[in-house]
């Protein structure tokens, strides 16, 4: 079974609205979780890197107002979009990695979440 | 800084043949991890093959291997018997450090690959 899940799968909003997507990992701790986005038919692109109780770190390029990241837990990572716009309509998705050594090595995704903004 | 080049947009394979999709990439760190990931229509990302730069030997799971050339920073995946479940796209990645925080990736634009039956 999947052990980072991502929530909702498929989000619409109206232009101007803020919406939220939950990244969670199931079987282990993250203190650390990174966001993507992809275009249709382009490569994924690291957006920012989340970390439990501390401000995340943002990619050159990337917004951090628009984009809130918010790590409250060893186990939840939120992305908000904030006064969306068409052109943030995309596929995010997270990943994240069970601690300990080698860490690095064992990557998980989430399903990704589809945001379409009208 | 880290970059991952994937010079095919699109590459074409008979069932059961062979195939060869490329990535070079270009970094200054002497120990790192490689990956290849599948994305299918879904968009999950399913972990192909992974290889780590320390280890000289070429990585191999079943049908999936690599010809990693470290000199020339280039990390091919060979994909043999292809099957019509191989069509997906194709991304190779870089993984940035520090180890201890995770896996922070680096992706090249990928390859789409379609399986003629």
């Amino acid at each position: 079974g999947a052990v980072v899940s991502q929530h909702p799968s498929r989000v619409i909003c109206k232009s101007g609205t803020s919406v939220k997507i939950e990244c969670r990992s199931l079987d282990f701790q993250a203190t650390t979780m990174f966001w993507y986005r992809q275009f249709p038919k382009q490569s994924l692109m690291l957006m920012a890197t989340s970390n439990e109780g501390s401000k995340a770190t943002y990619e050159q390029g990337v917004e951090k107002d628009k984009f809130l990241i918010n790590h409250a837990s060893l186990t939840l990572s939120t992305l908000t979009v904030t006064s969306a716009h068409p052109e943030d309509s995309s596929f995010y998705i997270c990943s994240a990695s069970p601690p300990g050594q080698g860490s690095g090595n064992t990557i998980y995704f989430g399903e990704g979440s589809w945001l379409t903004v009208v | 800084a880290q970059t991952v080049t994937q010079s095919q947009p699109e590459m074409s394979v008979q069932e059961a043949e062979t195939v060869t999709l490329s990535c070079t990439y270009d970094t200054s760190e002497s120990d790192y991890y490689l990956f290849w990931y599948k994305q299918p229509p879904s968009r999950q990302m399913i972990l192909v093959i992974r290889q780590e730069a320390y280890k000289q030997q070429n990585a191999t799971e079943n049908r999936f291997s690599v010809n990693f050339q470290k000199a020339a920073k280039s990390f091919s995946l060979k994909i043999s018997d292809s099957q019509l479940g191989d069509a997906a796209m194709y991304f190779c990645a870089y993984r940035i450090g520090p180890y201890n925080q995770g896996g922070k990736l680096i992706f090249g634009q990928g390859t789409e690959l379609s399986v003629k039956p």
